[in-house]
């Protein structure tokens, strides 16, 4: 079963860079979730989007925005990227749909990102 | 809000040792979802179970257990005869609704041969 696709998986920038990050849910899943997870912490909620419309905002800095679009995958764009932004980025999907609906959110492997 | 705790931050077992990880969660709502995540060390967030809040039937798969209950919000998760291969950090997650996932702090578990 397809599962959910998150690119690149390693990503290597410089402080000050713009990174961007996309993530390909599953399916016919229409709710899409972007954790941070830094140097062992747990992952932390940063936005989420349901039907291409943000949904829930969590603990997301300014610098950082997100968007889903039409065919459901989503990107979340870093700007002036800072030493603190190294991290596990994971991106997970879910349903909302009353026969598919599980409760359980779907996550990809996670993109790694370095800031030097 | 919602609150998981993970009192354990690390354990660290001899391999065929019995180990319980811990888990209180904290929530409101009547109707939510309990998970448990493995983070092997390269990173991926694996699925374990899913209980949600009107099943306190406790669960066994091969050589893991989970103890839900509600009365003392408590979802404790057991590995019998740990293996070295069970090393990682287990992670406790509590989901209401369709709200976002929210994880506990983390058990980073250590079995040595």
């Amino acid at each position: 079963a397809a599962g959910v696709i998150q690119s690149p998986r390693h990503l290597i920038k410089e402080k000050r860079e713009t990174a961007t990050l996309k993530c390909y849910p599953i399916p016919r899943h229409d709710t899409v979730y972007w954790y941070q997870q830094g140097p062992g912490q747990d992952p932390q909620f940063l936005i989420s989007f349901y039907e291409k419309m943000q949904s829930d905002k969590g603990s997301i800095p300014d610098r950082f925005s997100a968007q889903q679009f039409s065919d459901y995958h989503s990107e979340l764009n870093m700007s002036s990227l800072e030493l603190g932004d190294s991290a596990l980025y994971f991106c997970a999907s879910s349903s909302h749909h009353a026969g598919t609906n599980t409760g359980e959110l779907f996550f990809g492997e996670g993109s790694r990102l370095t800031v030097l | 809000a919602q609150k998981v705790t993970q009192a354990q931050t690390e354990i660290s077992v001899v391999e065929k040792e019995d180990v319980t990880l811990d888990c209180v969660y904290e929530t409101r709502d009547t109707t939510y979802y309990l998970f448990w995540y493995k983070q092997p060390p390269s990173g991926e967030l694996v699925f374990l179970i899913r209980r949600n809040s009107f099943d306190e039937q406790n669960e066994i798969s091969g050589r893991y257990s989970w103890n839900f209950q509600k009365s003392t919000s408590s979802f404790n998760f057991t590995i019998t005869a740990s293996q070295v291969v069970d090393s990682a950090v287990y992670f406790c997650a509590l989901r209401s609704g369709n709200t976002p996932l929210v994880f506990g702090k983390g058990t980073r578990l250590s079995v040595i041969a």
